[in-house]
């Protein structure tokens, strides 16, 4: 079974910088899918990033990007110019690509990182 | 579109009693997922729904919970009797395919409380 670890219980920034939140999965496939979903203190889960395994481009969505290590199963989040509505818990997630399988929709999440960001 | 919607938002119970959570997908998803996210356990898959069948329920912790989707447009989870321990917070979330990169759009949650 794959499994994904935020070795990060806890992180903080300050406003305007940079931080990276850390992620690493284990599976024996080779086609896989990769999140990063944050929860506010609102408690609703937002999708942040994506990330493609067969792709070797890092994702980016303004402010946010990955770093994909496939080989090192390591998979994570850089936060720039960071500001006060990027605090929340961030979760790092994995999907498999066997489309075969009955696990295929699954997302398998790590525990979380509370990021907060200090002004 | 209005996203996924839950129902209730919260729900305090006592132990013994049925609960039922309810889920309104997004509309033209075909895909249907029950989460349960705990401190001890974070979040975990529970069951989800393809075309309105059950595809996956191995996370279903056991034979109290069970989990419907009569239709397109709405899906229940009921536990029966409820424990102390089912508290949590139950999110839904859909999506147009099962899998692949496709996003998982999540609703607001329900936090269950079994007193």
């Amino acid at each position: 079974a794959q499994t994904v670890t935020q070795s990060q219980p806890e992180m903080s920034v300050q406003e305007a910088e940079t931080v990276t939140l850390s992620c690493t999965y284990d599976t024996s496939e080779s086609d896989y899918y990769l999140f990063w979903y944050k929860q506010p203190p609102s408690r609703q889960m937002i999708l942040v990033i994506r990330q493609e395994a067969y792709k070797q481009q890092n994702a980016t969505e303004n402010r946010f990007s990955v770093n994909f290590q496939k080989a090192a199963k390591s998979f994570s989040l850089k936060i720039s110019d960071s500001q006060l509505g990027d605090a929340a818990m961030y979760f790092c997630a994995y999907r498999t690509g066997n489309a075969g399988g009955t696990s295929y929709g699954k997302l398998t999440f790590g525990q979380g990182t509370i990021l907060t960001v200090h002004p | 579109d209005a996203g996924v919607i839950q129902s209730p938002r919260h729900e305090v119970t006592e132990m013994g009693q049925e609960v039922t959570l309810r889920c309104k997908p997004i509309s033209g998803h075909n895909s249907l997922f029950w989460y349960r996210q705990t401190m001890m356990r974070g979040l975990e898959l529970l069951i989800y729904f393809n075309n309105n069948v059950p595809i996956d329920d191995s996370g279903m912790p056991e034979d109290r919970f069970s989990a419907k989707m009569p239709n397109a447009s709405f899906s229940t989870l009921k536990i029966q009797p409820s424990e102390p321990r089912d508290s949590a917070v139950y999110f839904c979330a859909s999506s147009q395919t099962s899998g692949g990169a496709d996003e998982q759009f999540f609703g607001p949650g329900t936090r269950l409380t079994v007193l």
